[in-house]
């Protein structure tokens, strides 16, 4: 069974900060992972994507996130934080090899960034 | 490339009223999933398609909730009679899957819905 833990509900750090988003998962098969983000009253934008490629994945807007097989971990990082990125942050889980499809979300961080 | 549509991006009912909501996923998009967003919480999967047939419905309450998938496109999803606790945004989603490489899942805007 598939699951994803995110450790930190809520995050705040100072614009121009480094930003640390923790998600760990639990999957039986090789796993695909994601981050989306999710600005007030908007849909879910997908960050970037891990699908058994390189594990150091690069995605929109400066983030990048490592999978880290033997922590089960998938940290979302940023080495500066802007005011736009405040926003929620899902981590999501999917193992294409159960053949089921599913996508598993993480019940997400919501970062703030302080002027 | 055409987004996931979602109707209406709002509605407001009273409770034991009926809802339906519409989804038209990305052309040529295999399966079709429907997630309940509560408030502060991470969206949860109601119900998922693959083509026209369902794959998984373990989450959708049955006594109230319903949903379609006519011909393998659209869908619908239904609540009859709404209670106060399905306030909440419901979100479309649809995905390509090639291979062994699960494919992103693409996101309509939402239809949020409020129960008095």
């Amino acid at each position: 069974a598939q699951s994803v833990t995110q450790l930190d509900s809520h995050v705040s750090v100072s614009e121009g900060t480094p930003v640390l988003l923790r998600c760990n998962y639990s999957s039986s098969y090789s796993p695909s992972l994601f981050w989306y983000v999710q600005h007030p009253n908007k849909g879910l934008q997908l960050l970037l994507k891990y699908t058994s490629a390189a594990t150091l994945v690069k995605g929109i807007n400066g983030f990048e996130a490592e999978f880290k097989k033997s922590e089960t971990s998938f940290h979302l990082t940023k080495p500066s934080a802007h005011m736009s990125d405040a926003a929620e942050y899902f981590c999501v889980v999917s193992d294409p090899g159960s053949g089921t499809y599913k996508y598993i979300f993480g019940t997400g961080t919501r970062l703030k960034v302080l002027a | 490339e055409a987004g996931v549509a979602q109707s209406p991006r709002y509605k407001i009912i009273e409770k034991r009223q009926s809802v339906a909501f519409w989804c038209n996923p990305i052309s040529g998009h295999a399966t079709l999933y429907w997630y309940q967003q509560i408030l502060g919480q991470g969206p949860k999967l109601l119900i998922q398609f693959q083509n026209n047939g369902v794959v998984d419905d373990s989450q959708l309450p049955k006594d109230r909730f319903s949903a379609e998938r006519l011909k393998g496109v659209d869908s619908t999803l239904k609540i009859q009679p709404a209670k106060l606790e399905d306030s909440a945004v419901y979100l479309c989603a649809s995905s390509l899957e090639v291979g062994l490489y699960t494919g992103e899942l693409f996101f309509g805007e939402g239809s949020r819905l409020t129960v008095l």
